[in-house]
């Protein structure tokens, strides 16, 4: 089946500007992650959905960073009043049920997001 | 905060040479992974190791995670220009949130033909 698709590919926005970003995750898969991937830097825990559970948002950054998952498919990540420190890619992954150990992540390809 | 050391941090080999990747932490994990990601694409899964001292093969990768659960090594043999790629690790937590991965900054592999 199609794995773990996020759109846009590449963002280009100016600063103070707001973006959405994209994840469909894999039919079926109840937990979702986000991610920002800085470069040369390893990925950030940016918010954890899992089926109906309330969400970890632990690792969002700031409260200019929200995100929202419709039921158990689409999430989008919201960044209001971009900053150029925001510049980063951003990646989803998905996984079957309640991450446990061993429990596999499967990534999308990233959303890269340059702040102008 | 759980942090996790990778080393080297670039590494150039031609093909056929054999390296090692190194994943350090003074934390303890309950597991620990290796991902490949490779230029445009999300990380991909390699392996997972969950017990101390726990020896994995894949082909020509071995995977070992060190007796305190707190470090981790990755040994290709042979290596070949497909091996091309940033290997990331990444270590869990024990406890209910053990699905917050903590990532390494990873490896920049490049394997010369």
């Amino acid at each position: 089946g199609a794995g773990v698709s996020q759109s846009p590919s590449n963002k280009v926005t100016e600063k103070g500007k707001d973006v959405e970003l994209r994840c469909d995750p894999i039919s079926g898969h109840t937990a979702l992650y986000w991610y920002r991937q800085r470069l040369g830097q390893g990925l950030e825990f940016l918010i954890y959905f899992q089926g109906n559970s309330a969400p970890d948002k632990s690792g969002l950054p700031s409260d200019r960073f929200s995100a929202e998952r419709t039921g158990e498919s689409v999430s989008t990540l919201t960044i209001q009043r971009t900053q150029q420190e925001d510049s980063a890619v951003y990646l989803c992954a998905s996984s079957r049920g309640l991450a446990r150990n061993g429990e596999t992540q499967y990534f999308g390809p990233g959303t890269r997001l340059l702040v102008l | 905060t759980q942090l996790l050391e990778q080393s080297p941090q670039f590494l150039s080999i031609q093909e056929g040479e054999n390296l090692t990747v190194y994943c350090n932490s003074s934390s303890v994990f309950s597991s620990l992974q290796w991902y490949r990601q490779e230029p445009g694409e999300g990380p991909v899964l390699l392996v997972t190791v969950v017990t101390g001292g726990e020896v994995k093969k894949l082909k020509r990768l071995t995977f070992q995670f060190g007796d305190a659960r707190k470090d981790s090594s990755l040994h290709i043999t042979a290596a070949q220009p497909g091996d091309t790629g940033l290997y990331l690790c990444a270590g869990a937590r024990s406890g209910g949130s053990n699905y917050k991965l903590t990532f390494g900054k990873g490896t920049l592999l490049t394997v010369n033909p």
